[in-house]
């Protein structure tokens, strides 16, 4: 069965500084991937997603996460945190039953620190 | 643009008055799920819409229930609310692929 694990529930960085939310993944088929992003009262975003082209993924607001087979990992990276990045995190894998459903790891709350 | 759209956002009831959230899409998708989401968890898939399939998780409640009139709205309703059904209601749809799913900014459901 598909699962994913978030390491931290919390992470606080500086502004400018690196930001990396890790996400390692189980999956017994090559696996789709995203990462979500959830501001406080609203709904998820999608951030980026790994379909297995590109092992690189881009996504908004200068994310970019890198699929590791090797590692099962899908860690979402950006070079410089901005205060308007703290939010909740969630990494998602792909299952598909008849339609699509997704598995989410129990988040990830972002806090930039000025 | 198109969207996913949720009425209302903030809702309150009385413990045990039935209470129907909505959710409404311009994206043409074929399916649309409902989640469930509490303070700092995770999204909950409570069932979703295969086209007009409807797919109860086996975990879900019975006090939960939705319909599904067309392609563009889906309704959850839920007969008697407990207090411990306060939480955010996500609705959200997607397409047989690409397999991204796109969600609604919820409606925050308060029981008194």
């Amino acid at each position: 069965a598909q699962s994913v694990t978030q390491l931290g529930s919390h992470v606080s960085v500086s502004e400018g500084a690196l930001v990396l939310l890790r996400c390692n993944y189980s999956s017994s088929v090559p696996p789709y991937l995203f990462w979500y992003v959830q501001y406080p009262n609203q709904g998820l975003q999608l951030l980026l997603k790994y379909t297995s082209a590109a092992t690189l993924v881009k996504g908004i607001n200068g994310f970019e996460a890198e699929f590791k087979k090797s590692e099962t990992s899908f860690h979402l990276t950006k070079p410089s945190a901005h205060m308007s990045d703290a939010a909740e995190y969630f990494c998602a894998v792909s299952v598909i039953q008849g339609a699509q459903k997704l598995v989410f790891g129990q988040g990830t709350r972002l806090t930039i620190n000025p | 643009d198109a969207m996913v759209i949720q009425n209302p956002r903030y809702q309150v009831t009385q413990f045990g008055k039935p209470v129907t959230l909505s959710c409404s899409q311009t994206l043409n998708h074929n399916v649309m799920y409902w989640y469930q989401q509490k303070s700092s968890q995770a999204p909950k898939l409570l069932f979703h819409y295969y086209d007009k399939d409807f797919n109860n998780e086996a975990d879900t409640p019975d006090n939960f229930q939705s319909r599904r009139p067309n392609t563009s709205f889906c309704f959850l309703d839920i007969r008697s609310p407990g207090l411990g059904d306060a939480a955010m209601y996500l609705c959200a749809t997607s397409s047989d692929h690409p397999y991204e799913q796109y969600f609604g900014p919820g409606t925050r459901l308060t029981v008194t």
